[in-house]
């Protein structure tokens, strides 16, 4: 059973680059999602999808955030002209269907210099 | 508002002592659904339990039990003669509407 996986597991980049993640959930999931974890606390949710369409994104989620699900498989979350506070982890979950237990990623570590 | 509060940041019990760890949420839906998630030091979440808003009964898993209440919207999670094993950062979460939304999570450790 392959799990939920992410790519890269680290990413290094300076303050005012873009950066992309990928993420390929289960796949019989036809639900993913985005968290963003900062250090001691819990993950704090960004976006889910149900296949391709894009159902809701948190009223938190910055305009210089985008994520994509082009044909309801893997995604891409887009972080563009990043800042220090989006230093952070960002994990992938998917599920099968609504309400499911959510299968999480090794997530993607974002350092901002 | 949604939220759920996790009100003990850490806790520390020695292997074999029983532990409970507290969860109160807070929704105006009428159908959510609860979950547990353990998160090890390895640092990926891992699913333990979810209730729906409508089966108040208390579950047992092995030396893992949760306790429901809707009357005092908790959904408490204790962990019987704690092994060095369990130490790990536990998250209580909440899925209403079409948001979810985790606690802070409270950190066990099990000292052998």
């Amino acid at each position: 059973d392959t799990g939920v996986s992410q790519d890269p597991r680290h990413k290094i980049t300076k303050r005012g680059q873009n950066v992309t993640f990928r993420c390929d959930p289960i796949s019989e999931h036809n639900r993913l999602y985005w968290y963003r974890q900062t250090l001691g606390q819990g993950p704090e949710f960004l976006t889910y999808f149900q296949n391709e369409a894009q159902l809701e994104k948190s009223r938190l989620l910055s305009d210089r955030f985008s994520a994509e699900r082009p044909k309801g498989s893997f995604s891409t979350l887009e972080i563009q002209r990043t800042e220090q506070g989006d230093s952070a982890m960002y994990l992938c979950a998917s599920s099968r269907t609504i309400n499911q237990p959510q299968h999480f990623g090794d997530g993607t570590r974002l350092s901002i210099l | 508002a949604q939220k759920v509060t996790q009100a003990q940041t850490e806790i520390s019990v020695v292997e074999k002592e029983d532990v409970t760890l507290d969860c109160v949420y807070e929704t105006r839906d009428t159908t959510y659904y609860l979950f547990w998630y353990k998160q090890p030091p390895s640092g990926e979440l891992v699913f333990l339990i979810r209730r729906n808003s409508f089966d108040e009964q208390n579950e047992i898993s092995g030396r893992y039990s949760w306790n429901f209440q809707k009357s005092t919207s908790s959904f408490n999670f204790t962990i019987t003669a704690s092994q060095v094993v369990d130490s790990a950062v536990y998250f209580c979460a909440l899925s209403s509407g079409n948001q979810f939304y985790f606690g802070t999570g409270t950190s066990l450790t099990v000292i052998p």
